[in-house]
C-alpha cells in the first residue's frame, strides 16, 4: 500500500529542546516536502527535496532544518523550537513524472511547544 | 506570486442538498489545479485534479470541479451531500513548468453537514 508515515503523531515539548519529526515513504518518490498547517492559513511549505542530498527552502523555512540522506526518508528538525512553531505538520511525497503525479500526504504530526 | 483564494471559511448544508465550494486563483498562466479533502484527524486526500483538456473534471466520492479560465476559478461541486462529506476542503495550484512545482494551498473551507 502506498504510504507516507510520520512519527510521532503527537508531541509536546518545551522551548529550546531539539526535536526531529521523521517522514518515510514507500513509493520511491523523488520529491518530498514538509508543510505546516495553521488555522486560516491553509498549508504552507517549509522545505522540499527533489532527490537525495537536494533540498531547498519553501515559503516558511525559518527555524527548521531538513536532510535527505536516503530517498525514502525526509526528517524535519527543529533545533530550538519556539511556541510559534506550534502547529500541525504534514509530510508529502510525489513522483516527478509528468501529468499523472499525485502528491501523497502523511497523517500529520501535531506539535505543541510550551 | 501565485495565490489561491477560498472565500468561504465555513459552509453548512443539509444532507442530500447540493454543494459548491469556491476557489479562485491568481497566476500568470493556467496552472495545475487540485482539490484535497481533510477529514478530522487525517491527512489530505486528493479528490481531483485538472491539468488540461475537458474543463469539467470528475473525482472520487462523487465530486466534480469545473475550470473556468475567464473567471480564474476551479469550483468544487457535488449534487447530493452525504454526512460523511463533512471535512475541510482545500484548493491548491501548481505551476505547469518546473519540476519543483510547489503546491500553493488556499486557506480551506470547513464543511458541516446537517442531518
Amino acid at each position: 500500500e502506498a504510504q507516507v508515515t510520520q512519527n510521532p503523531r503527537y508531541l509536546i515539548t518545551v522551548t529550546g529542546k531539539k526535536l526531529t519529526v521523521t517522514c518515510s515513504q514507500n513509493m520511491n518518490h523523488e520529491y518530498m516536502s514538509w508543510y505546516r498547517q495553521d488555522p486560516g492559513l491553509g498549508l504552507r511549505q517549509i522545505y522540499y527535496s527533489m532527490n537525495v542530498e537536494v533540498t531547498d527552502k519553501g515559503d516558511v523555512p525559518e527555524g527548521y532544518k531538513v536532510s535527505r540522506k536516503e530517498k525514502r526518508n525526509f526528517p524535519l528538525i527543529l533545533e530550538s523550537p519556539s511556541p510559534n512553531q506550534t502547529s500541525l505538520y504534514f509530510c508529502a511525497s510525489r513522483s516527478l513524472q509528468g501529468a499523472k503525479e499525485t502528491q501523497y500526504f502523511g497523517p500529520g504530526t501535531r506539535l505543541l511547544v510550551l | 506570486a501565485q495565490s489561491v483564494t477560498q472565500p468561504d471559511i465555513h459552509i453548512t448544508v443539509s444532507e442530500g442538498a447540493s454543494l459548491e465550494l469556491r476557489c479562485n486563483y491568481s497566476y500568470g498562466a493556467t496552472p495545475y489545479l487540485f482539490w484535497y479533502v481533510q477529514s478530522p484527524g487525517q491527512g489530505l486526500q486528493l479528490l481531483l485534479k485538472y491539468f488540461s483538456g475537458d474543463t469539467l473534471v470528475q473525482g472520487i466520492k462523487g465530486f466534480e470541479a469545473e475550470f473556468k479560465r475567464s473567471q480564474s476559478s476551479f469550483n468544487l461541486r457535488k449534487p447530493s451531500v452525504h454526512w460523511s462529506d463533512a471535512a475541510e476542503y482545500f484548493c491548491a495550484v501548481a505551476p505547469l513548468s518546473g519540476s519543483a512545482r510547489q503546491l500553493t494551498f488556499g486557506s480551506g473551507t470547513q464543511l458541516t453537514v446537517l442531518p
